[in-house]
């Protein structure tokens, strides 16, 4: 049984128009974690929870924002999202900061026209 | 700046055969975690295998090992006897302790497809 599931497994949003992709966790676990992926790139992280302490890269753009309501879900929300920003977003949880594994999620395909 | 190299973009190996995907990484940390995952086409990332920087023995997981070179900074993942569903991208990535806690860099990736 899936783990850690992101909702939509694809989404398609108009330049501009405010989006927000889901991810759930079955785990309980303290760290919930965005990364965005672009084509062919390595997984770049945008932000991390850690329990409801909510810790920023320092060159997340602006545009991304995230909200995690309960242990078990995290949402993130692209504002105003441009072509740039049209990516594969993987959500993943740890236990803890220090774990030795994390768990991921199948991914948000994000397409914006 | 902390980095994950991995200098191979595709690598092809035939069925029951060993393949070695290199692997390396630079910091000044002396303490740091390698991991290596899978990611499949169909997007997930699946934790392989996983070193400490301060463990002494190579880091075995079924058929994964991981060769774990500290003077030379390399954390290669090894694959023995090759399945079809072996085929995916591999991520080395290096996790080290950042701003306060701890941030996990991952490398480009390598395509490995298995021939049958």
């Amino acid at each position: 049984d899936a783990m850690v599931i992101q909702n939509p497994r694809y989404q398609v949003t108009q330049f501009g128009k405010p989006v927000t992709l889901s991810c759930s966790q079955t785990l309980n676990h303290n760290v919930m974690y965005w990364y965005q992926q672009k084509s062919s790139q390595a997984p770049k992280l945008l932000f991390h929870y850690y329990d409801k302490d909510f810790n920023n890269e320092a060159d997340t753009p602006d545009n991304f924002q995230s909200r995690r309501p309960n242990t078990s879900f995290c949402f993130l929300d692209i504002r105003s999202p441009g072509l740039g920003d049209a990516a594969m977003y993987l959500c993943a949880t740890s236990r803890d900061l220090g774990a030795t594994e994390a768990f991921f999620g199948q991914g948000t395909r994000l397409t914006v026209v | 700046a902390q980095k994950i190299t991995q200098t191979q973009p595709g690598m092809f190996v035939q069925e029951k055969e060993a393949v070695t995907l290199d692997c390396t990484y630079d910091t000044s940390d002396q303490s740091y975690g390698l991991f290596w995952y899978k990611q499949p086409s169909s997007g997930e990332m699946i934790f392989l295998i996983y070193q400490g920087s301060y463990d002494e023995q190579n880091a075995t997981e079924g058929r994964y090992s991981l060769n774990f070179q500290k003077a030379r900074k390399s954390a290669n993942l090894v694959i023995s006897a090759s399945q079809l569903g072996d085929s995916a991208m591999y991520f080395c990535a290096m996790r080290r302790h950042s701003g306060g806690y701890q941030k996990v860099t991952f490398g480009i990736g390598t395509k490995l497809q298995v021939i049958p």
